[in-house]
């Protein structure tokens, strides 16, 4: 398996509240994503990064920062959590744009209330 | 705009049958094509990945085909088992958005003992 590893892999908090999730990858992949999943929408991504610190937006970029000051580490942040933010959260790595496998890490269930 | 469906969303078959999951694309334009596997409450893992110049991938008892000309994709899954049941996703790599996958819904699977 890709060495991917999400924290915190759950978490509850209140609405207005900032939240970061971390992804910490092994594997020295140039690509890092963060994705949303929702029943119903299935899989939207929402930033991405083509290397340190080069980040861009994905598909529901709103209410969403990211950093990435290593290559190993992509951090997700909700500057002020919502109810709509509630989700299950996965980062993601590729080597390569065109022709390479995505590896995913295991999700990070939020909550917010 | 390139759309991926899949149909059908859920299917149930004894043990021991052989199945086809259908994976469907409006956009013949990509890099390559991408199945996972999603058990619930985990994360993804990545089964085949077909580039857009091959026709096929096999891996154990399961074989993926790609006609890109028709943006058609199948899943072969070959003397089906219990520990099969699970969401199968697909994912296309769009040439005209270099960084996001565009994704299937799923299939939800599952296998009777």
């Amino acid at each position: 398996d890709a060495g991917i590893t999400q924290s915190p892999r759950h978490k509850v908090t209140e609405t207005g509240t900032p939240v970061t999730l971390r992804c910490h990858q092994t594997e020295n992949h140039r690509y890092m994503y963060w994705y949303r999943q929702d029943p119903g929408h299935g899989l939207r991504l929402i930033h991405y990064s083509y290397g340190v610190k080069d980040t861009d937006k994905g598909e529901v970029s709103d209410g969403y920062s990211v950093s990435r000051s290593k290559t190993e580490d992509f951090l997700l942040t909700l500057e002020s959590a919502t109810s709509s933010q509630t989700s299950v959260y996965f980062c993601a790595i590729s080597d390569g744009v065109q022709n390479t496998e995505a590896f995913f890490g295991q999700g990070t269930r939020l909550t917010v209330v | 705009k390139q759309e991926v469906t899949q149909i059908p969303a859920a299917l149930s078959v004894p043990e021991g049958e052989n199945l086809v999951l259908n994976c469907s694309f409006t956009d013949s334009a990509i890099y390559n094509l991408q199945w996972f596997r999603q058990d619930p409450g985990k994360g993804l893992t990545s089964l085949l990945l077909i580039q857009s110049s091959q026709r096929e991938q096999t891996s154990g008892r399961l074989n993926a085909s790609l006609d890109k000309s028709s943006g058609r994709s199948t899943l072969y899954i070959a003397a089906s088992q219990p520990g099969d049941s699970a969401t199968y996703l697909c994912a296309v790599n769009p040439m005209d958005s270099n960084y996001q996958l565009i994704w299937g819904a799923g299939t939800k699977l599952i296998i009777k003992p």
